[in-house]
């Protein structure tokens, strides 16, 4: 099955500055890779996704970039600010799977 | 559009009793509907995906007789957690797909179970 592996499990950075989270899967046939946040005691949302036939995707100041070949996706966050605070989560799907999620980045937006 | 409801938001029981928790799509038809579990501190965990009218399949690991899951309709999915113990307490989110062939999972606000 497929196995995402996500990195760093928890980044600080100062408000204003930009953060980077980064995913690698292992399934070669997964076609799909969305990118959610949770805060606390709530249910994940979705904040961008790409396809497999696509490398970069952008939505303001949150951009998600995808290598096929070294299987590995990351998420840009761009001016960073206090609500972006949260935990956030890759994940990755094959067309016949539901999603393998990776473990998490908790992000520390310091004012 | 595409919101998804589930029922209860918590619930607390005692260990040996079985619980039912229900995930509704409330404006669209469903035609998958995913279950996840997921520890403090930790990430979602696939337990089972539901396709309407057809039998769960179960991810590695867990027990289909113990997690039992009905998707009677293209709106409401049931998975029932039987005889349940202490380590089944946890939070558990559904999800749910519109369209064949479309990726988007739209996640229910989740249930927090605690068994006593």
């Amino acid at each position: 099955g497929e196995n995402v592996e996500q990195h760093p499990s928890t980044l600080s950075v100062q408000e204003g500055d930009s953060a980077v989270i980064k995913c690698t899967y292992s399934d070669s046939a997964s076609n799909y890779f969305p990118w959610y946040k949770q805060e606390l005691g709530k249910r994940p949302q979705l904040i961008i996704d790409i396809r497999s036939n696509v490398g970069e995707k952008k939505d303001q100041r949150i951009a998600v970039t995808l290598n096929k070949t070294a299987k590995h996706f990351s998420l840009h966050i761009t001016e960073t600010q206090p609500e972006d605070s949260a935990v956030y989560f890759c994940a990755a799907r094959n067309p016949a799977d539901g999603l393998t999620f990776g473990k998490g980045t908790h992000l520390i937006i310091q004012p | 559009g595409a919101v998804v409801s589930q029922h209860p938001s918590w619930v607390i029981c005692k260990s040996g009793t079985s619980v039912k928790i229900e995930c509704r799509s409330l404006d669209f038809q469903a035609t998958t509907m995913f279950w996840y579990r997921q520890f403090p501190k930790q990430s979602l965990m696939l337990m089972a995906t539901s396709n309407e009218g057809s039998k769960a399949t179960y991810e590695q690991g867990v027990e289909k007789d113990k997690f039992l899951i009905n998707h009677a309709s293209l709106t409401l999915s049931t998975l029932t957690v039987t005889s349940a113990h202490p380590e089944d307490s946890s939070f558990y989110i559904c999800s749910a797909t519109h369209r064949v062939g479309t990726d988007t999972q739209y996640f229910g606000p989740g249930t927090r179970l605690t068994v006593l």
